[in-house]
């Protein structure tokens, strides 16, 4: 398996711009997760899906932010409008259950709003 | 409150000294421990998970154990590969809670 894919991997925007990140998940895994990492903050839980339903919104920062599952393989994360503070690596992570299986990365889109 | 601590935060090591990094957990229950590495520009890639007090695993030169406070992640003889961030996580329900992660350099 090609584990997970996240696209693109750097994305350079301006203040005021909208920004979507892509994921596609490894096959399979009924769990996807997308994730913020900061030096600041390390990883922070933004959002998770199972079976392309939202089940947990809480850490989702603000409504200027927003994620999307419409397939098993496929998720989108929109920030619009960016703002200088969402400047972070954003990880999408899968996992077959939640129970006895680990979380698997993708290497993450690196963001810089300007 | 749930809680992981890793320590210490940076381990400068030379080729071949040996030496653990602490991931101590403060959960209401625990229902996995998780160790993964991460290297510069990449994501945190899996290493072990530990599910009860006593167990251990190992993989190549690292070693993974865990007590009901904490666990720790072994190195022997490091090579300079072993270079990265190691990041431990606790499972006490659905979610992860994360530790900062201990930064590891192996000099050769």
């Amino acid at each position: 398996d090609a584990g997970v894919i996240q696209s693109p991997r750097h994305e350079v925007t301006e203040m005021g711009q909208e920004v979507t990140l892509r994921c596609k998940p490894i096959s399979g895994h009924d769990y996807l997760f997308w994730y913020r990492q900061t030096m600041m903050r390390g990883l922070e839980l933004l959002i998770y899906f199972n079976n392309n339903v939202p089940i947990d919104d809480s850490g989702m920062p603000e409504d200027r932010f927003s994620a999307k599952m419409p397939n098993a393989s496929f998720s989108t994360l929109k920030i619009q409008p960016s703002e200088p503070r969402d400047s972070a690596v954003y990880f999408c992570a899968s996992r077959l259950t939640l129970e006895n299986s680990p979380l698997h990365f993708g290497n993450g889109t690196r963001l810089t709003v300007t | 409150e749930d809680q992981v601590t890793q320590s210490p935060e940076a381990l400068r090591l030379q080729e071949g000294e040996s030496s653990s990094l602490n991931c101590s957990y403060t959960v209401s229950g625990l229902r996995g421990l998780f160790w993964y590495r991460q290297d510069p520009g990449k994501g945190p890639e899996f290493l072990f998970t530990l599910y009860s007090a006593g167990e251990e695993k190992e993989k190549e030169r690292l070693k993974a154990t865990l007590t009901k406070k904490e666990s720790f992640l072994h190195i022997t003889a490091p090579k300079p590969e072993d270079s990265a961030t190691y990041l431990c996580a606790v499972q006490p329900n659905y979610q992860l809670i994360w530790g900062a992660g201990t930064k590891l350099i192996i000099k050769p």
